[in-house]
């Protein structure tokens, strides 16, 4: 199993620049969230897909948007970049269906915006 | 969700056990406690949750005072690889989402 894996590792783009970052779910996950982390903070929820379609939102602005596709894996696009979207962008996958259960979490793409 | 406060930062010698405390006085009765560690340039790791009644699995257990307005995770033989920030979380099964909300978390530093 190879857990939930993240790409690319490492990004640099400049402001006003768009970027996509892609995200796989653990093996037998249906729901995919993207999670913002800033130097030295912890993760900020930015939102979360299942079916397809976004569940459920954090207070981010409508620059962030998603996509899930049919096998789950999920991307998070941001458009007209600012220099304050650098951070870690962590993806978690969970299965919707399952109690209590814990979010499974990737190792994050570095996106640096200069 | 309910709030949390944990200290900044803490210490612990390796081979000694290590106790993380956390207070969240404004727990609802359905909401549980769960705890993560992210380890430095990797994603949160979950460790352990509870709801009232003390829990341990392979890697800790977590501590919750009868009137849980606080919880404590004990590692009970703290390693160098234990070095990492953790995250105390309170979070209602109504949370439809399932998100996590985090706060600043721990930074716990284990000594040789």
């Amino acid at each position: 199993d190879a857990g939930v894996t993240q790409s690319p590792t490492h990004l640099i783009k400049t402001r006003g620049q768009q970027v996509t970052l892609r995200c796989s779910p653990k093996s037998g996950h249906d729901t995919v969230s993207w999670y913002q982390q800033a130097l030295g903070q912890g993760p900020q929820f930015i939102f979360q897909y299942y079916e397809e379609e976004e569940r459920q939102r954090g207070n981010f602005p409508d620059r962030f948007s998603g996509h899930q596709f049919p096998n789950y894996s999920s991307e998070l696009n941001v458009n007209a970049l600012l220099l304050g979207d650098s951070a870690l962008y962590l993806c978690a996958s969970s299965s919707l269906g399952v109690s209590y259960n814990e979010q499974f979490f990737g190792p994050g793409t570095r996106l640096t915006v200069l | 969700d309910a709030k949390t406060t944990q200290p900044p930062s803490m210490d612990c010698a390796e081979g000694r056990a290590a106790n993380l405390p956390c207070n969240h006085s404004t727990i609802s009765g359905n909401e549980y406690v769960y705890w993560y560690r992210q380890i430095h340039s990797q994603g949160p790791q979950y460790i352990i949750h509870g709801l009232k009644n003390n829990e341990t699995n392979e890697m800790a257990s977590l501590i919750i005072t009868e009137d849980r307005k606080s919880s404590t995770l004990i590692l009970p033989h703290a390693t160098l690889r234990d070095t990492a920030v953790y995250y105390c979380i309170v979070r209602s099964p109504n949370n439809a989402g399932n998100m996590l909300t985090f706060g600043g978390g721990t930074r716990l530093m284990v000594k040789p």
